[in-house]
């Protein structure tokens, strides 16, 4: 248990789904992340939440959406998507000043675009 | 890019032989990270070593680093069938977690 927990686990949608992944942190941290996990690829960080930035990367599709409501929770909204997004969601977090270079991380949700 | 690039991408060994993994990367760095991964779980932070330093240990793990040559290696030693699981490094260009980049991985089996 790391402390970052992740719902669902696993998640089949259809490309005129919406659906959201979740993410809550109980370690104090304020900084999250998401990460894409696909096969045979280095991870790929998609966003970065935190007090002192917020950090998208550009060559993330707009149908993948973040949320911060508050330093303990993520959420990655997810809609039309492609076959190809198909991939490991792993979220993330940090304390920036504390495990600074340290990322905390979660179990992931498998998500499967039909 | 300053992506870390392990070495070799998968690697089987006998229980409790010594396992080598080695990372490559490109740019200046303010440290690097190993990290392990079990299938389809979360990534656990394994081990960070700065760049003004040379070597660090952790119980059966070892790294190394030489930034003369940007490559760092993890040596897990007396391996274990529960060491069976994904390693890969993270080089960070800041001291600022939003800055890390991961590489591939080594896919690490030990056979028991």
């Amino acid at each position: 248990e790391t402390g970052v927990t992740q719902t669902p686990r696993h998640l089949v949608m259809g490309m005129t789904n919406k659906k959201s992944l979740k993410c809550e942190q109980h370690l104090g941290h304020n900084a999250m992340y998401w990460y894409k996990q696909s096969a045979k690829k280095p991870l790929e960080l998609m966003f970065v939440y935190s007090l002192e930035e917020r950090v998208e990367n550009n060559s993330v599709p707009s149908r993948f959406s973040p949320e911060c409501p508050n330093s303990s929770h993520l959420f990655l909204h997810l809609h039309t998507l492609q076959p190809e997004d198909s991939a490991l969601y792993l979220c993330a977090s940090s304390q920036p000043g504390v495990t600074n270079e340290k990322l905390f991380f979660g179990s992931g949700t498998q998500l499967s675009v039909l | 890019s300053q992506q870390g690039e392990e070495d070799p991408q998968a690697l089987s060994i006998q229980e409790g032989e010594n396992a080598t993994m080695n990372c490559s990367y490109k740019t200046s760095i303010n440290n690097l990270q190993w990290y392990r991964q079990n299938s389809g779980r979360g990534l656990v932070h394994l081990i960070l070593i700065r760049s003004n330093e040379r070597e660090k240990h952790s119980g059966r793990l070892r790294v190394t680093l030489d930034t003369s040559k940007k490559s760092s290696s993890l040596l897990i030693t007396a391996s274990r069938a529960a060491d069976t699981a994904s390693y890969f490094c993270a080089t960070a260009r800041y001291s600022s977690a939003s800055k890390i980049i991961f590489g591939s991985g080594t896919r690490l089996s030990i056979r028991p």
